[in-house]
């Protein structure tokens, strides 16, 4: 089983550019995530879906948007990069609506925007 | 709003030493409490769990109370070792779907 997978590992952007990080997951999970981790900033949650068909936003959502393609792959798109967002961004997927199911997480993707 | 505090790190001991990792939380409603943890170059992965409160999470020697009087979920080990140096991240899960993290403290600990 690979989990979840993440794509690209890394990557380098000008200012403005655009691009899509990948998540895919083979656990048959319904809710999955995308997190930034900044340091001494912890992990924020951008946006979730907590099911096939629902998006949601999170603690930081403005830059990004989201797409949930069907029940494996959850996609995180920045229109216009910009050097704020440079982070390391973590996918992850877990059961829905079970409260005590536990959050499996990418390897992540290390973006820097310059 | 919601959210988790942690106590800054990092946190520097001594191999066989006690460990506490602070954990308070603000939060709607009943959420279940968790401690993740992180090594080098890695992602998050589970350390322990609790659902409601009282409960009592457990693994690998760590222990956590989910206190709902005092909204707290302290990490503690009774000996840590140099193998236990990671980051720790305290997190809640609600009902919706929502998963939310503190910022994590950095264990680091010496021989």
């Amino acid at each position: 089983n690979a989990g979840v997978t993440q794509t690209p590992k890394f990557q380098v952007l000008k200012t403005g550019q655009s691009m899509t990080l990948q998540c895919a997951q083979d656990m048959n999970h319904n809710s999955m995530y995308w997190y930034r981790q900044d340091p001494g900033m912890g992990l924020r949650l951008i946006y979730y879906s907590a099911s096939e068909g629902t998006t949601d936003k999170g603690e930081v959502p403005n830059g990004y948007n989201v797409s949930r393609l069907n029940k494996r792959e959850f996609s995180l798109r920045l229109e216009s990069a910009a050097p704020s967002q440079t982070s390391v961004y973590f996918c992850a997927s877990s059961e829905y609506g079970t409260l005590n199911t536990e959050a499996f997480f990418g390897q992540g993707t290390r973006l820097t925007v310059v | 709003g919601d959210s988790v505090t942690q106590m800054e790190g990092p946190v520097t001991l001594s191999e066989e030493a006690f460990l506490t990792i602070n954990c308070t939380y603000t939060a709607t409603g009943y959420p279940s409490l968790f401690w993740y943890v992180q090594y080098p170059g890695e992602g998050l992965q589970l350390l322990l769990k609790a659902t409601k409160a009282d409960d009592k999470g457990s693994n690998k020697g760590f222990e956590a109370t989910y206190r709902k009087e005092t909204t707290s979920f302290h990490l503690e080990k009774g000996s840590v070792q140099v193998s236990d140096s990671a980051v720790y991240f305290c997190a809640l899960k609600w009902s919706t779907g929502k998963l939310i993290f503190g910022q994590g403290t950095t264990l680091q600990v010496k021989p």
